[in-house]
């Protein structure tokens, strides 16, 4: 079984840029996460989609994130403009139910963004 | 809110060696607990979980960890680490309310020979 894939792996851009991060969840999990891990850090949330629906998105900066889940499938997370402080490892998980603390979250190996 | 304190930031230990790693936590209710391990360029995978029941579980790896309520902790342990556990290990508390996931800071692991 294909595990939650992530792409691109590293991402080198100067501030100001925009950039976009794509994560394809495993198959029939309709529950995505997308998580922020800065360096020597666990990662934290910064939004939760239950199917194609933002039911969390209470920690992400809107002003310059922005994130999708047409079809309730893939997702896509975007920033723009980056910033300096921006530079972090992008994780993409995915589980089974609506979310549920006890439903094992599946996690892909993330997208390494250097902002310049 | 929960939180997770992992008081270690890197142990080293050689390989054959036993291994503990500690991990605390606050919550007021009974919580739900995980250790997840890093590799470099990969993601979290997880190791165990506890959600209630027998307080000493058995993970994948040869792993186990021990939930202790009165300490508030739940730490990993392995009696035997081979060179390819090293890696950041990640404690995590959720509560049934909150699906959130609240990580430590991960402990760092090094193998020598």
């Amino acid at each position: 079984e294909a595990g939650v894939v992530q792409s691109p792996r590293y991402k080198i851009i100067e501030k100001k840029q925009p950039v976009a991060f794509w994560c394809n969840p495993i198959s029939g999990h309709n529950t995505l996460y997308w998580y922020l891990q800065n360096l020597g850090q666990g990662p934290e949330l910064l939004i939760r989609y239950e199917n194609e629906e933002a039911v969390d998105d209470s920690q992400l900066p809107k002003d310059r994130f922005s994130a999708e889940r047409l079809k309730g499938v893939d997702s896509t997370l975007k920033i723009q403009p980056a910033e300096l402080g921006d530079s972090a490892v992008y994780l993409c998980a995915s589980s089974l139910s609506r979310g549920g603390a006890v439903d094992t979250q599946y996690f892909g190996p993330g997208t390494r963004l250097t902002v310049l | 809110a929960q939180s997770v304190t992992q008081p270690d930031i890197h142990i080293t230990v050689s390989e054959g060696a036993s291994l503990e790693l500690r991990c605390n936590y606050s919550y007021g209710a009974t919580p739900y607990l995980f250790w997840y391990v890093q590799s470099p360029g990969q993601g979290l995978q997880l190791l165990l979980k506890y959600f209630s029941g027998d307080t000493l579980v058995q993970g994948i790896k040869g792993f186990e960890a021990e939930f202790k309520r009165s300490q508030s902790s739940f730490n990993l342990r392995k009696p035997s680490v081979h060179w390819s556990d090293a890696a950041e290990y990640f404690c995590a508390v959720a509560s049934y309310t909150d699906y959130k996931l609240s990580f430590g800071a991960g402990t760092t692991v090094t193998v020598r020979a």
